[in-house]
């Protein structure tokens, strides 16, 4: 099945500087690849996902790349701000099915 | 805006118990999953559900059912409760396989 590697798991930056996450997969017939943002004691939350037909999607200061060569997707937080703190897991979806497999997170610290 | 709640938001139980936990969507959406999340870690697909009376196994079935009554309900139950099965419980729901996921609220159990 498919496997999707995330790093780094700790990941701290200074307010206003990037960040920068990267995700690997397996299997080449996965595409869907969501980005949730999760805070302490809640839920994940949807921030920006990408499908297999695309390359780079951006709001406002999200950005994801694909490359479905290297089977690799990334996400690109900008101008970061102390509300941006939070877990970030990536996930892909399986081709022809409807799971998520998830990445084991990456936990964000922006200081002032 | 979707809507996903769990009930019980946290339970203790005892090994070798029964467990029931319940989600229930107001969304109208086909899909349905559970998902455990350990500590530190992302999210692992225990059972889901794309149409009512219907289950499927996800990545980690052992030590788990799953009941989809009606399209809004879906239940995960562990007949013989296990301490290894101490997780936060997640939810979620999706309109089609290759949709959002939107996750509720989270139950947290603890096996003693």
């Amino acid at each position: 099945g498919e496997q999707v590697e995330q790093l780094p798991s700790i990941l701290r930056v200074q307010e206003g500087s990037s960040a920068s996450i990267n995700c690997s997969y397996e299997d080449s017939a996965s595409n869907y690849f969501p980005w949730y943002k999760q805070e302490p004691g809640e839920n994940p939350k949807l921030i920006i996902d990408i499908r297999s037909n695309m390359e780079r999607k951006q709001i406002q200061e999200l950005i994801v790349l694909l490359d479905k060569k290297a089977k690799r997707f990334s996400l690109h937080i900008t101008d970061t701000q102390p509300g941006d703190s939070a877990m970030y897991f990536c996930a892909a979806r399986e081709g022809g099915s409807a799971k998520l497999i998830f990445g084991e997170g990456t936990k964000l610290t922006v200081s002032s | 805006e979707a809507a996903v709640t769990q009930s019980p938001r946290s339970k203790v139980a005892v090994t070798g118990g029964k467990v029931t936990l319940s989600c229930h969507q107001t969304n109208n959406h086909d899909y349905m999953y559970w998902y455990r999340q350990d500590t530190g870690h992302g999210l692992r697909l225990i059972h889901y559900s794309y149409v009512a009376d219907s289950t499927e196994k996800g990545d980690i079935p052992d030590g788990y059912k799953a009941s989809r009554p009606s399209q809004e309900n879906f239940s995960l139950i562990l007949e013989l409760a296990s301490l290894s099965q101490t997780a936060v419980y997640f939810c979620a729901s999706s309109e089609q396989g290759y949709a959002e996921q939107f996750f509720g609220p989270g139950t947290r159990l603890t096996v003693l």
